[in-house]
């Protein structure tokens, strides 16, 4: 079974709203964080923003927050004002367990930001 | 620092070659993982490793071998290539901060073609 599903392969977004982009994960530990990272065309993964199991409150980066909704094992994207560079792959991460134990990743939804 | 670097960036095996790829990072962190990308599949992991001394199986690890050299560097070896090893393959370390903060750094990756 998979262990992070994110259900949209693909999603076209007008500039400057603001864009949700899903992720579910299935564990049954009670450890574990979350990771969001960006994949522009030029290839690199790119970091964004992590949320760990006992955060209360959804973390926030610059744009970007994560809804996360633990009782839904949901750990959504939330991008504020889209711009243009944020056209990109989005891969949504868990680390279950304990802190050196692997990450693991779902197969990513393709953002494209229209002007 | 140079953070995660990768080397070769690009290679060309024939099938049954062998070949190493090597992954250094310079940020002192005690996780490191290698992970292949293929097409509408996302990032799959390898092989990753907690500490220096030890590496544990992922999801994909059967056709490839790793060695944890010391902290800063993770090698991982294909012995016999195949085509279906044909990927871009990325090399990443992790720290954890604190329970609320917990980062994952890319490397540039490796696109292999194995002909």
């Amino acid at each position: 079974a998979q262990k992070i599903t994110q259900t949209q392969p693909g999603m076209f977004v007008q500039e400057k709203e603001a864009v949700t982009l899903d992720c579910t994960y299935d564990t049954s530990d009670q450890s574990y964080g979350l990771f969001w990272y960006k994949q522009p065309s030029s290839g690199e993964m790119i970091f964004l923003i992590y949320q760990g199991s006992y955060d209360e409150q959804n973390a926030t980066e610059g744009r970007y927050s994560l809804n996360f909704q633990k009782a839904r094992k949901s750990a959504n994207l939330v991008i504020s004002a889209s711009q243009l560079g944020d056209s990109a792959m989005y891969f949504c991460a868990m680390r279950e367990g304990r802190a050196d134990d692997k990450i693991i990743f779902g197969k990513g939804t393709r953002l494209h930001i229209l002007p | 620092n140079a953070g995660v670097t990768q080397t070769p960036k690009f290679q060309v095996l024939k099938t049954g070659q062998s070949m190493t790829l090597q992954c250094a990072q310079d940020m002192n962190h005690n996780s490191m993982y290698w992970y292949r990308q293929d097409p509408g599949m996302g990032l799959r992991l390898i092989y990753y490793s907690a500490s220096e001394g030890t590496t544990d199986k992922g999801e994909v690890p059967n056709g490839y071998n790793v060695s944890r050299l010391n902290k800063r560097e993770f090698s991982l070896r294909l012995e016999s290539a195949a085509p279906s090893q044909t990927s871009v393959y990325f090399c990443a370390s992790s720290v954890l901060y604190t329970s609320s903060q917990e980062t994952q750094y890319f490397g540039p990756g490796t696109r292999l073609l194995v002909l």
